[in-house]
């Protein structure tokens, strides 16, 4: 099956700064990779999806690229603000019937004021 | 209509109890899921419903009872849980079949069995 990971575990970052975190994937079937943010005790919720007919996915401050030869993927804040502290899951999966996402182990980020 | 109902938010119950979790989606969405998720881990899969029926469940002890009556509601029944069993609870919704889009989550049910 497949298997995600995912680094840092934890990211300390100072306000205006970038945040990168980086997942691999061991399913070079998998085809969709979506990231969540999940704040302290609320649902994990979507922010940027990237699929694998693209390199590169933009959206305001957050970015996702794609290295499908490397199965890699990473998400990049820009401008990191408070309000980006929180928990952030990549995932995978096939996109087939029964859409299994499997998720990376989550990195805890701080953006310190 | 672009949420996923989860009710109860909270519930405690004892090890002997029988309790039901429930879930809702309007979004015409035909696979509907259910996580576990434990403190400072990623979500678990346990069981994915597509088209109203099981199609994956990822070794779930028999404790744990999935039901989906139909295309909108997705329950799951508890019964002789363990205190182990106690996690953030969550389902999701996604179009079903090729081209998946990202899951809907709705916000749990926080289970502690005592």
């Amino acid at each position: 099956g497949e298997n995600v990971e995912q680094h840092p575990s934890t990211l300390s970052v100072q306000e205006g700064d970038s945040a990168v975190i980086k997942c691999t994937y061991s399913d070079s079937a998998s085809n969709y990779f979506p990231w969540y943010k999940q704040e302290l005790g609320k649902r994990p919720q979507l922010i940027i999806d990237i699929r694998s007919n693209v390199g590169e996915k933009k959206d305001q401050r957050i970015a996702v690229t794609l290295n499908k030869t490397a199965k890699h993927f990473s998400l990049h804040i820009t401008e990191t603000q408070p309000e980006d502290s929180a928990v952030y899951f990549c995932a995978a999966t096939r996109g087939a019937a029964g859409n299994k996402l499997t998720f990376g182990g989550g990195t805890r980020v701080l953006v310190k004021p | 209509d672009t949420e996923v109902t989860q009710t109860p938010k909270h519930l405690v119950m004892g090890m002997t109890n029988k309790k039901s979790l429930k879930c809702e989606q309007h979004m015409g969405h035909r696979a509907m899921y259910w996580y576990k998720q434990k403190a400072k881990k990623p979500p678990e899969l346990m069981f994915v419903y597509s088209y109203e029926k099981l199609s994956i469940n990822e070794s779930v002890p028999s404790r744990f009872s999935p039901e989906c009556p139909n295309s909108s509601l997705l329950n799951l029944h508890l019964h002789a849980l363990q205190p182990e069993d106690s996690a953030l609870y969550l389902c999701a919704s996604s179009q079903a079949g090729q081209g998946v889009r990202g899951y809907t989550f709705g916000s749990g049910t926080r289970l502690t069995v005592v």
